[in-house]
């Protein structure tokens, strides 16, 4: 079967500092793969989707950026974090395009 | 444009009541998914239900059940003799539109309290 792991589970940064998660999918090949941000605990906001390795498409201008340098890995990073970046971050995976996404634990990220 | 309007932004009902969590949608597609996903305390969506446009038959699944009427764009969820298990916030999703960023659609959600 699937899983879906993210690293760290929190983490709390101060403001200016750079940032990796981390998110890698197990049990399946060239999965669709993607990054949502959940803010005030209400409403998912797509940042990034990438549908294969070094293929990333960007939703929502901002300080992050993704990468995924290997078929089941998918990165979010900063370079320097703003107190805007505070959220919940989700991965998560679908066979393709409109499939059922399924979603990791989450990355709780608190910018002080 | 395409959207998701959960106009229910919390729901409190004690434990063993039925509850009902509205779900409207817009999207200028003719074919497409609608999902149903929970979200406990603990902050990971668990995926309950995707329900293809063609498709309007009723689902039933245990104490949930959904309800989806295309003429309303509606696609409501439905839990039956409800347990404080059931407490979360709970998602409508709505499919990428044809051409579009390859993200779902969500509403904003629904807070459910089941009292004890």
């Amino acid at each position: 079967s699937q899983t879906i792991h993210q690293w760290p589970a929190t983490l709390v940064q101060p403001v200016g500092s750079p940032l990796s998660l981390e998110c890698t999918v197990e049990g399946t090949s060239n999965p669709n793969l993607y990054w949502y941000r959940q803010a005030a605990g209400r409403g998912l906001q797509l940042l990034f989707y990438s549908v294969g390795i070094g293929q990333i498409s960007s939703e929502v201008p901002q300080n992050l950026s993704a990468s995924r340098p290997q078929d089941r890995q998918f990165i979010l990073s900063s370079k320097k974090l703003l107190l805007s970046d505070s959220g919940f971050y989700l991965c998560a995976w679908s066979v393709r395009r409109a499939e059922t996404q399924y979603f990791g634990p989450g990355t709780r990220l608190l910018v002080l | 444009a395409q959207k998701v309007t959960q106009a229910q932004t919390e729901i409190s009902v004690v434990e063993k009541e039925d509850v009902t969590l509205d779900c409207v949608y817009e999207t200028r597609d003719t074919t497409y998914y609608l999902f149903w996903y929970k979200q406990p305390p603990s902050g990971e969506l668990v995926f309950l239900i995707r329900r293809n446009s063609f498709d309007e038959q009723n689902e039933i699944s245990g104490r949930y059940s959904w309800n989806f009427q295309k003429s309303t764009s509606s696609f409501n969820f439905t839990i039956t003799a409800s347990q404080v298990v059931d407490s979360a916030v709970y998602f409508c999703a709505l499919t990428p539109p044809g051409g579009g960023a390859d993200g779902l659609t969500f509403g904003k959600g629904t807070h459910l309290i089941i009292q004890p």
